[in-house]
């Protein structure tokens, strides 16, 4: 069965600190993989975007980074963390002919 | 470059009653596919309904249907006798050959 694994659920990290957030997508291969943002109440913002290992796609200039170093993995990094990084963060995968499946969600808070 | 816009940030009304939420879009592309995803307070994405733009006919699920123009790049979605549990964020969104892009959201409350 097609599934995607984010984690972790929550997290807590001071300003300036590091960030690793990872997604893993079990049931398919090659597929599009998403990184997306959600301040409170608010809409979805697309992060970055890749259509396979190695390529990155960048959609808003920011603290962040992404990176597939494997088919199904997908991770999300800031060298130092601001206030404004805190949000919801959510990873997709959409390949032809499906839905999009989306994970869990972590909520990031940078205090 | 694709955008989506929903148009009302917020909408409420009455259970049982019908609600329509709007959405238009814009890509340069010839093939894409249309989605509306709910996001209910648990912020878990579910998919609502979904529609290939090649296909003229309207999709339709249960109580969820939608109104396909493609000429006009509008994708609204139409909920039939809502129910309580159709309280949620409403996502309209665009997936072309890379990139899958959703609108602002539209909060919608069912009233009982």
């Amino acid at each position: 069965s097609q599934t995607i694994h984010q984690w972790p659920a929550t997290l807590v990290q001071p300003v300036g600190s590091p960030l690793s957030l990872e997604c893993t997508v079990e049931g398919t291969s090659n597929p599009n993989l998403y990184w997306y943002r959600q301040a409170a109440g608010r809409g979805l913002q697309l992060l970055f975007y890749s259509v396979g290992i190695g390529q990155i796609s960048s959609e808003v200039p920011q603290n962040l980074s992404a990176s597939r170093p494997q088919d199904r993995q997908f991770i999300l990094s800031s060298k130092k963390l601001l206030l404004s990084d805190s949000g919801f963060y959510l990873c997709a995968w959409w390949t032809v002919g499906t839905e999009a499946f989306f994970g869990q969600g972590t909520r990031l808070t940078v205090v | 470059a694709q955008t989506v816009t929903q148009s009302q940030p917020e909408m409420s009304v009455q259970e049982a009653e019908t609600v329509t939420l709007s959405c238009t879009y814009d890509t340069s592309e010839n093939n894409y596919y249309l989605f509306w995803y709910k996001q209910p307070p648990s912020r878990q994405m579910i998919l609502v309904i979904r529609q290939e733009a090649y296909k003229q006919q309207n999709a339709t699920e249960n109580r969820f249907s939608v109104n396909f123009q493609k000429a006009a790049k509008s994708f609204s979605l139409k909920i039939s006798d809502s129910q309580l549990g159709d309280t949620a964020m409403y996502f309209c969104g665009i997936q072309g050959a890379q990139k899958l892009v959703f609108g602002q959201g539209t909060r919608l409350t069912i009233n009982p």
